[in-house]
């Protein structure tokens, strides 16, 4: 039962414009929501986060949006650079919990 | 600085065959995370360490999967007799535990291969 839902597996964008990368989850009680970015051959490294009392988090060229009434999760990317091709991982988990579910992952390539 | 490191990179064991995963976490990094990432599959939580407390082992997918931590720091994932659907790359994640979000440092992964 996949918990958390990246329905596109990839995306391309133009250098310069602007990336969205969604994120669905179907568990109310999810109190965390992460976004993880992934090259080749490495780990996933963290990217940005938000608590679920929260709406937007920011952190320089990289937004998170959770929309709670939806279950809906967002990265926007802006403006997009080709180092910013990756695969990106979201991931969210409960307060009480030790576990974190991800998603399947989105696949971005930013064209230059 | 030194991240998690994991090892061997890659690993190709004959169906039935026992293997044995290593993960070094971050120095004072307290909880750490297994995962396997089977094609096309998001990240499976295996099993979670923190400090001196019981492992959470709810992830582990058989009997034939375990995992130890020594000394709160090196783990190993031992997988017993393994079968074709094992193959898959296996991550280990730390944490400082008591960051606000858990954060979690991750590995490069071991590619296993059941052959």
């Amino acid at each position: 039962d996949q918990q958390v839902k990246q329905n596109s597996p990839s995306l391309s964008v133009q250098e310069g414009r602007i990336s969205i990368l969604n994120c669905d989850y179907t568990n109310s009680m999810f109190d965390y929501f992460l976004w993880y970015k992934k090259y080749p051959a490495e780990g996933p490294t963290f990217l940005i986060s938000i608590s679920s009392i929260k709406d937007k988090n920011e952190d320089g060229r990289f937004t998170v949006f959770l929309n709670k009434s939806a279950k809906h999760l967002s990265l926007h990317i802006v403006p997009s650079q080709p180092g910013d091709s990756a695969v990106y991982f979201c991931a969210s988990r409960q307060n009480t919990g030790n576990q974190f579910y991800f998603g399947t992952g989105t696949s971005l390539t930013v064209i230059p | 600085g030194a991240g998690v490191s994991q090892s061997p990179s890659n690993k190709v064991t004959e169906k039935g065959k026992d293997v044995e995963l290593r993960c070094d976490p971050i120095s004072g990094h307290t909880a750490l995370y297994w995962y396997r990432q089977s094609l096309g599959q998001g990240l499976e939580f295996l099993i979670y360490f923190q400090g001196n407390s019981a492992p959470d082992k709810s992830g582990l997918p058989s009997d034939r999967f375990s995992a130890e931590r020594t000394g709160g720091s090196v783990s190993t994932l031992t997988i017993q007799r393994t079968q074709q659907e094992d193959s898959a790359v296996y991550l280990c994640a730390s944490s400082l535990f008591g960051r606000s979000y858990n954060e979690q440092f991750f590995g490069p992964g071991t590619r296993l291969t059941v052959l």
